[in-house]
């Protein structure tokens, strides 16, 4: 099976850096996903990691560690558009995507 | 210039009914999938699909099933809806890859589905 962990809930203070993890044991790895998704609308594609290490992307990054089954995601000089939830997905087999439940993060002045 | 759409955005009819959900991608992916976002925001995969193979997840009723006329859709039709069915279902495309390549897949705006 598949089980995929992250926080349901997190609140940070605008300009101010947040870590969310996300731990993962699944049959099958083939890269590990994060998306956003704001309330009412589609998840958008955010980052991809597939070997360890720290992908930088602006003001998102993304780390993972395969030996571990652990990733984050750490959003910086955070800005009110930035709340939304954060969805971490793994990739096993070809094609699929298995999700975890999703963090949502909440931005306040 | 939409990359993946869906129709209708807001379905909402009695149950035991059969409905369908469209969807389209002009991005020229190969793989097309449907997604299911219960209450609770929980993604999860119903179906993935390609020219060659479909997958589908053992936990899904039988009363759903996917039909592909071409490479560009990948609608979804629902017999004999039932009150838990009410959820968003999302389709989504990628193009296939072996890594690093990432097969980012592109997601639609949702089907609001409310059973009554």
């Amino acid at each position: 099976g598949q089980n995929i962990d992250q926080p349901t809930e997190m609140t940070a203070t605008e300009g101010a850096i947040v870590q969310i993890n996300c731990t993962y044991q699944t049959s099958g790895f083939n890269g590990l996903f994060w998306y956003q998704q704001h309330a009412g609308e589609a998840p958008t594609f955010l980052s991809y990691n597939v070997l360890d290490g720290l992908e930088e992307k602006g003001r998102f990054s993304s780390f993972l560690s395969r030996s571990k089954g652990y990733s984050y995601l750490l959003l910086k000089e955070l800005q009110m558009k930035d709340s939304a939830s954060y969805l971490c997905a793994v990739k096993t087999g070809a094609n699929n995507l298995f999700f975890g439940t999703g963090t949502r993060l909440t931005v306040i002045p | 210039d939409t990359a993946v759409s869906q129709t209708p955005k807001y379905l909402v009819t009695q149950m035991g009914n059969d409905k369908s959900i469209k969807c389209e991608q002009n991005l020229g992916h190969d793989t097309m999938y449907w997604y299911k976002q219960d209450s609770k925001k929980f993604l999860k995969i119903m179906f993935s699909y390609n020219n060659k193979e479909l997958i589908i997840n053992e936990t899904v009723p039988n009363r759903f099933s996917p039909k592909s006329p071409d490479k560009a859709h990948l609608n979804l039709h629902i017999n004999s809806l039932e009150l838990g069915d009410s959820a968003v279902y999302f389709c989504a495309s990628s193009q296939a890859g072996a890594p690093p390549s990432n097969n980012e897949q592109f997601f639609g705006p949702g089907t609001r589905l409310t059973v009554l």
